[in-house]
């Protein structure tokens, strides 16, 4: 089945610790997307890329960095620099973006805590 | 700046009523509206979308309304099940990126 896998679902982070999030698609898109969800707010874009090797910051950028080496694959890091980071993590693709009838697809999400 | 509200936060109803959830938002320049629905600690998943020039779209029980001049979409769920109870959450296609209502929590009580 294709699908969007995110890892691990529960992770934990120390004071000055970077922490990294793995997304990874097998449904052959070329844009995903990393967003933030908070108790009773909407979903956050923080980064999204279009394509290998390119990405983009959202709304909400600051104390987060990605990258995409590959196609399938577009992990998150959330650094020492992100002073709130407990939050739950939601990564989506979707085929092309700029095509306005293809819905976003979501991974399961990784809730991250500060110990 | 395009803002999307979704009200009520929750709403809580029997088995087997008809229900309407509301979505608004503060722009009318969209490329599309879409309706998701999360369960709890998952992610979520489409439900339906429905481009600028259209109505309406239906899938099953569900009915989605677009009203883009007065800003507004309705999800209709008709003969609920208690299956229905999760997050349902409208976004708003802005420029290709999504802008996000913060949902509305349904439960149906058996």
């Amino acid at each position: 089945d294709g699908g969007i896998t995110q890892s691990p679902k529960y992770l934990f982070r120390k004071e000055g610790q970077n922490v990294t999030l793995s997304c990874e698609q097998n449904l052959n898109h070329d844009a995903m997307y990393w967003y933030r969800q908070d108790p009773g707010q909407g979903l956050r874009l923080i980064y999204y890329s279009q394509i290998v090797n390119d990405f983009q910051k959202g709304d909400i950028a600051e104390g987060y960095s990605v990258s995409r080496e590959k196609k399938e694959s577009f992990p998150l890091t959330v650094t020492s620099a992100q002073k709130n980071p407990t939050a739950f993590y939601l990564c989506a693709s979707s085929p092309v973006r700029g095509v306005s009838n293809q819905p976003q697809h979501f991974g399961d999400g990784t809730r991250l805590s500060i110990l | 700046k395009q803002e999307v509200t979704q009200i009520p936060a929750a709403l809580s109803v029997p088995e087997g009523e008809n229900l309407v959830l509301n979505c608004s938002f503060t722009d009318s320049a969209i490329y599309n509206l879409q309706w998701f629905r999360q369960d709890p600690g998952k992610g979520l998943t489409s439900l339906l979308l429905i481009q600028s020039s259209q109505r309406e779209q239906t899938s099953g029980r569900l009915n989605a309304s677009l009203d883009k001049s007065s800003g507004r979409s309705t999800l209709y769920i008709a003969a609920s099940q208690p299956g229905d109870s999760a997050t349902y959450l409208c976004a708003v296609d802005s420029n290709y990126q999504l802008i996000w209502g913060a949902g509305t929590k349904l439960i149906i009580k058996p």
